[in-house]
Protein backbone atom coordinates (compact mmCIF):
# COMPACT_ATOMS: atom_id res chain seq x y z
CA UNK A 1 0.00 0.00 0.00
CA UNK A 2 0.70 3.57 -0.29
CA UNK A 3 2.82 5.15 2.53
CA UNK A 4 2.59 8.81 2.66
CA UNK A 5 2.84 10.56 6.11
CA UNK A 6 3.02 14.58 7.14
CA UNK A 7 5.00 13.65 9.99
CA UNK A 8 7.37 10.81 11.16
CA UNK A 9 6.32 8.99 14.58
CA UNK A 10 9.18 9.35 17.34
CA UNK A 11 10.24 6.66 19.58
CA UNK A 12 12.67 8.03 22.37
CA UNK A 13 14.56 5.51 24.01
CA UNK A 14 17.67 6.11 27.03
CA UNK A 15 20.65 5.05 25.47
CA UNK A 16 21.17 1.34 26.96
CA UNK A 17 17.81 0.19 26.33
CA UNK A 18 15.93 -2.07 24.51
CA UNK A 19 14.04 -0.40 21.68
CA UNK A 20 11.18 -2.03 19.87
CA UNK A 21 9.83 -0.70 16.54
CA UNK A 22 6.76 -1.39 14.79
CA UNK A 23 5.42 -2.01 11.01
CA UNK A 24 2.09 -3.05 9.71
CA UNK A 25 2.20 -3.80 6.19
CA UNK A 26 -0.77 -4.10 3.99
CA UNK A 27 -0.12 -6.17 1.23
CA UNK A 28 -1.24 -10.02 2.24
CA UNK A 29 0.95 -11.04 -0.63
CA UNK A 30 4.24 -9.98 0.60
CA UNK A 31 6.86 -12.49 1.31
CA UNK A 32 9.92 -10.55 1.71
CA UNK A 33 10.67 -7.76 4.38
CA UNK A 34 13.29 -5.56 5.13
CA UNK A 35 14.00 -3.28 7.37
CA UNK A 36 16.81 -0.10 6.76
CA UNK A 37 18.26 2.60 8.85
CA UNK A 38 18.20 6.13 7.45
CA UNK A 39 20.23 8.96 8.77
CA UNK A 40 19.83 12.51 8.17
CA UNK A 41 20.96 13.08 4.31
CA UNK A 42 21.99 9.91 3.29
CA UNK A 43 20.36 6.62 2.24
CA UNK A 44 18.77 4.08 3.67
CA UNK A 45 21.50 1.26 4.87
CA UNK A 46 20.29 -2.43 5.25
CA UNK A 47 19.79 -3.82 8.65
CA UNK A 48 18.28 -7.22 8.51
CA UNK A 49 15.90 -9.15 6.54
CA UNK A 50 12.99 -11.64 6.66
CA UNK A 51 11.12 -13.79 4.14
CA UNK A 52 7.34 -14.92 5.01
CA UNK A 53 8.26 -18.66 6.01
CA UNK A 54 9.94 -17.45 8.76
CA UNK A 55 8.83 -15.73 12.30
CA UNK A 56 11.76 -14.43 13.60
CA UNK A 57 15.41 -13.74 12.11
CA UNK A 58 18.37 -12.50 14.74
CA UNK A 59 21.03 -10.21 13.73
CA UNK A 60 23.81 -8.51 15.70
CA UNK A 61 22.09 -6.48 18.70
CA UNK A 62 18.78 -6.90 16.33
CA UNK A 63 16.05 -8.76 16.04
CA UNK A 64 12.70 -8.72 13.72
CA UNK A 65 9.90 -10.42 14.23
CA UNK A 66 6.94 -11.06 11.55
CA UNK A 67 3.27 -12.09 12.21
CA UNK A 68 1.51 -12.92 9.18
CA UNK A 69 -1.85 -13.32 10.95
CA UNK A 70 -2.04 -9.34 11.70
CA UNK A 71 0.17 -8.25 9.00
CA UNK A 72 2.57 -6.75 11.82
CA UNK A 73 6.44 -6.62 11.19
CA UNK A 74 8.89 -5.26 14.43
CA UNK A 75 12.40 -4.58 14.92
CA UNK A 76 13.97 -4.93 18.17
CA UNK A 77 17.29 -3.32 18.80
CA UNK A 78 19.12 -3.88 22.03
CA UNK A 79 21.41 -2.16 24.15
CA UNK A 80 20.69 0.74 21.88
CA UNK A 81 23.52 3.61 20.99
CA UNK A 82 24.28 6.88 20.46
CA UNK A 83 24.90 6.01 16.79
CA UNK A 84 21.33 4.06 16.59
CA UNK A 85 19.89 7.45 16.44
CA UNK A 86 17.89 7.65 13.10
CA UNK A 87 14.65 6.57 11.28
CA UNK A 88 13.50 3.45 10.81
CA UNK A 89 11.66 2.04 8.00
CA UNK A 90 10.16 -1.27 7.10
CA UNK A 91 9.51 -2.48 3.73
CA UNK A 92 7.87 -5.07 1.85
CA UNK A 93 7.32 -6.91 -1.53
CA UNK A 94 6.22 -10.06 -3.12
CA UNK A 95 9.59 -12.04 -4.23
CA UNK A 96 9.40 -13.00 -8.38
CA UNK A 97 7.10 -10.50 -8.96
CA UNK A 98 6.88 -8.64 -12.20
CA UNK A 99 7.07 -5.49 -10.37
CA UNK A 100 9.40 -5.98 -7.42
CA UNK A 101 10.52 -2.54 -6.34
CA UNK A 102 9.84 -1.97 -2.81
CA UNK A 103 6.82 -0.94 -0.62
CA UNK A 104 8.11 1.75 2.30
CA UNK A 105 6.35 2.14 5.64
CA UNK A 106 6.21 5.71 7.17
CA UNK A 107 8.75 5.22 9.34
CA UNK A 108 9.82 5.83 12.73
CA UNK A 109 12.41 8.61 14.41
CA UNK A 110 13.95 6.87 16.96
CA UNK A 111 15.83 8.97 19.36
CA UNK A 112 18.70 7.89 21.84
CA UNK A 113 18.80 9.40 25.02
CA UNK A 114 21.83 10.15 26.68
CA UNK B 1 29.80 -5.79 0.91
CA UNK B 2 27.50 -3.95 -1.90
CA UNK B 3 28.08 -0.70 -2.92
CA UNK B 4 25.78 1.76 -4.91
CA UNK B 5 27.00 4.89 -5.64
CA UNK B 6 24.87 8.22 -6.75
CA UNK B 7 26.37 11.16 -8.07
CA UNK B 8 25.95 14.46 -7.77
CA UNK B 9 25.05 14.42 -3.68
CA UNK B 10 23.35 18.23 -4.28
CA UNK B 11 21.90 19.69 -7.29
CA UNK B 12 20.55 23.61 -7.20
CA UNK B 13 19.22 24.81 -10.46
CA UNK B 14 17.24 27.21 -12.42
CA UNK B 15 13.48 26.18 -13.30
CA UNK B 16 13.31 24.65 -16.75
CA UNK B 17 16.45 22.97 -16.54
CA UNK B 18 17.52 19.41 -17.15
CA UNK B 19 19.22 17.35 -14.32
CA UNK B 20 21.00 13.94 -14.66
CA UNK B 21 21.38 11.80 -12.05
CA UNK B 22 24.31 8.65 -11.92
CA UNK B 23 23.39 5.38 -10.03
CA UNK B 24 26.38 3.08 -10.15
CA UNK B 25 27.16 -0.08 -8.62
CA UNK B 26 30.24 0.08 -7.53
CA UNK B 27 31.48 -3.78 -6.42
CA UNK B 28 28.63 -5.81 -8.11
CA UNK B 29 26.62 -5.75 -11.54
CA UNK B 30 22.77 -5.05 -11.00
CA UNK B 31 20.51 -6.36 -13.79
CA UNK B 32 17.66 -4.08 -11.88
CA UNK B 33 18.16 -0.65 -10.07
CA UNK B 34 15.15 1.52 -8.90
CA UNK B 35 14.72 4.91 -8.73
CA UNK B 36 12.71 6.39 -5.62
CA UNK B 37 11.97 9.79 -4.01
CA UNK B 38 11.39 11.07 -0.90
CA UNK B 39 9.96 14.44 0.48
CA UNK B 40 11.14 15.81 3.76
CA UNK B 41 9.25 13.57 6.71
CA UNK B 42 7.95 11.33 4.68
CA UNK B 43 8.63 8.01 3.30
CA UNK B 44 10.43 6.49 0.25
CA UNK B 45 7.93 5.98 -2.82
CA UNK B 46 8.95 4.46 -6.03
CA UNK B 47 9.24 5.98 -8.82
CA UNK B 48 9.78 3.50 -11.85
CA UNK B 49 12.47 0.06 -12.04
CA UNK B 50 15.23 0.75 -14.11
CA UNK B 51 16.19 -2.67 -16.83
CA UNK B 52 19.60 -3.39 -18.01
CA UNK B 53 18.92 -3.18 -21.73
CA UNK B 54 15.24 -2.52 -21.75
CA UNK B 55 12.41 0.39 -21.11
CA UNK B 56 12.19 1.38 -17.74
CA UNK B 57 9.02 0.61 -15.51
CA UNK B 58 7.21 3.83 -14.20
CA UNK B 59 4.93 3.72 -11.15
CA UNK B 60 1.20 4.79 -11.75
CA UNK B 61 1.27 9.01 -11.36
CA UNK B 62 5.25 9.09 -12.46
CA UNK B 63 5.23 10.74 -16.21
CA UNK B 64 7.85 8.73 -17.77
CA UNK B 65 8.39 12.00 -20.42
CA UNK B 66 9.40 13.93 -17.19
CA UNK B 67 11.84 11.52 -15.45
CA UNK B 68 13.98 9.54 -18.14
CA UNK B 69 15.57 6.47 -17.60
CA UNK B 70 18.49 5.08 -19.17
CA UNK B 71 20.34 1.62 -17.89
CA UNK B 72 22.78 1.15 -20.56
CA UNK B 73 25.44 -1.17 -18.40
CA UNK B 74 24.97 -3.40 -15.87
CA UNK B 75 26.79 -0.97 -13.79
CA UNK B 76 24.87 2.25 -14.30
CA UNK B 77 21.79 3.63 -14.15
CA UNK B 78 20.58 7.24 -14.80
CA UNK B 79 17.86 9.22 -14.26
CA UNK B 80 17.21 12.38 -15.83
CA UNK B 81 14.61 15.39 -14.75
CA UNK B 82 13.73 17.04 -17.88
CA UNK B 83 12.44 21.26 -17.86
CA UNK B 84 12.53 20.90 -14.02
CA UNK B 85 10.28 23.06 -11.77
CA UNK B 86 9.95 23.74 -8.31
CA UNK B 87 7.63 20.91 -7.56
CA UNK B 88 9.94 18.16 -8.57
CA UNK B 89 12.46 19.65 -6.07
CA UNK B 90 12.89 16.14 -3.17
CA UNK B 91 15.63 13.68 -2.51
CA UNK B 92 16.14 11.12 -5.20
CA UNK B 93 17.28 7.80 -3.94
CA UNK B 94 18.38 4.92 -6.32
CA UNK B 95 19.12 1.27 -5.17
CA UNK B 96 20.17 -2.08 -6.76
CA UNK B 97 20.71 -5.79 -5.69
CA UNK B 98 22.64 -8.39 -7.33
CA UNK B 99 19.64 -10.81 -7.58
CA UNK B 100 15.72 -11.56 -7.18
CA UNK B 101 15.11 -11.75 -3.81
CA UNK B 102 18.34 -10.53 -1.94
CA UNK B 103 17.90 -6.27 -1.20
CA UNK B 104 17.96 -3.71 -2.43
CA UNK B 105 21.33 -1.85 -1.49
CA UNK B 106 21.02 2.19 -1.50
CA UNK B 107 23.07 5.11 -2.96
CA UNK B 108 23.17 8.51 -0.71
CA UNK B 109 20.43 10.27 -2.78
CA UNK B 110 20.40 13.53 -4.45
CA UNK B 111 19.16 16.46 -3.10
CA UNK B 112 17.71 18.56 -6.01
CA UNK B 113 16.59 22.31 -5.45
CA UNK B 114 14.57 24.12 -8.10
CA UNK B 115 14.80 27.50 -7.70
Amino acid sequence: GESVGLHLPTLSVQEGDNSIINCAYSNSASDYFIWYKQESGKGPQFIIDIRSNMDKRQGQRVTVLLNKTVKHLSLQIAATQPGDSAVYFCAENISGGGADGLTFGKGTHLIIQP
Amino acid sequence: GAVVSQHPSRVICKSGTSVKIECRSLDFQATTMFWYRQFPKQSLMLMATSNEGSKATYEQGVEKDKFLINHASLTLSTLTVTSAHPEDSSFYICSARRVVNQPQHFGDGTRLSIL
